[in-house]
């Protein structure tokens, strides 16, 4: 089965530290890039970051730019994001989504998403 | 403030016709860049709908549409039905931010 499903959040002060995961099942992981997304509560949909196939290519959005770091193993079909120096405004339920084009230009959109994780940033 | 800009919500009976406009700018629906939409029911995974403006995916019912003119881009759904009761999303490129960048969102209630 086609899927995706992230692990790793939880609550977390302010300034701290999570690393969440993305496990990817029933498609050729490498061959494709691949997004973190969120939903703040109450809010809508913001694109966080997305890594190219290979990992050799990376973007953030600038909300995140500096703290974030996406990563993959692709032996793991594993997709991860680090996230550092977490604020109050980072609370949101992360997608792991697959991306369809190329992170490298223009035409990239999301055509399978995960369940998502909720992130908790309080103190 | 959503870089594209959506209805919060819009409302019809079981039947009808509704549209869901996404309006941008000149650094992103207007400089060309295509736009994609898609369903979200809280707690779920979201589903694409309508990528590249127009297109459905195989499994999505032809009562989606999708067109983009000028700045703008709209969904359109025919024969509402109790099941699309959800929120829906636009997305598409930004070449300022130089990343994809979403609507608001848009809060459909089938009467």
């Amino acid at each position: 089965e086609v899927q995706l499903l992230e692990s790793g959040g939880g609550f977390i002060q302010p300034g701290g530290s999570l690393r969440l995961s993305c496990a990817a099942s029933g498609f050729t992981f490498s061959s494709y890039a691949m997004s973190w997304v969120r939903q703040a509560p109450g809010k809508g949909l913001e694109w966080v970051s997305a890594i190219s196939g290979s990992g050799g290519s990376t973007n953030y959005a600038d909300s995140v730019k500096g703290r974030f770091t996406i990563s993959r193993d692709n032996s793991k079909n594993t997709l991860y994001l680090q996230m550092n120096s977490l604020r109050a405004e980072d609370t949101a339920v992360y997608y792991c989504a697959k991306v369809r084009g190329s992170v490298t230009t223009s035409y990239w959109y999301f055509d399978l998403w995960g369940r998502g994780t909720l992130v908790t940033v309080s103190s | 403030q959503s870089v594209l800009t959506q209805p919060p919500s819009m409302s019809g009976a079981p039947g009808q016709r509704v549209t869901i406009s996404c309006t941008g700018s000149s650094s992103n629906i207007g400089s060309g860049y295509d736009v994609h939409w898609y369903q979200h029911l809280p707690g779920t995974a979201p589903k694409l709908l309508i990528f590249g403006n127009s297109n459905r995916p195989s499994g999505v019912p032809d009562r989606f549409s999708g067109s983009k003119s000028g700045t703008s881009a709209s969904l359109a759904i025919s024969g509402l039905q109790a099941e699309d009761e959800a929120d829906y999303y636009c997305q598409s490129y930004d070449s300022s931010l130089s990343g994809s960048v979403f609507g608001g969102g848009t809060k459909l209630t089938v009467l």
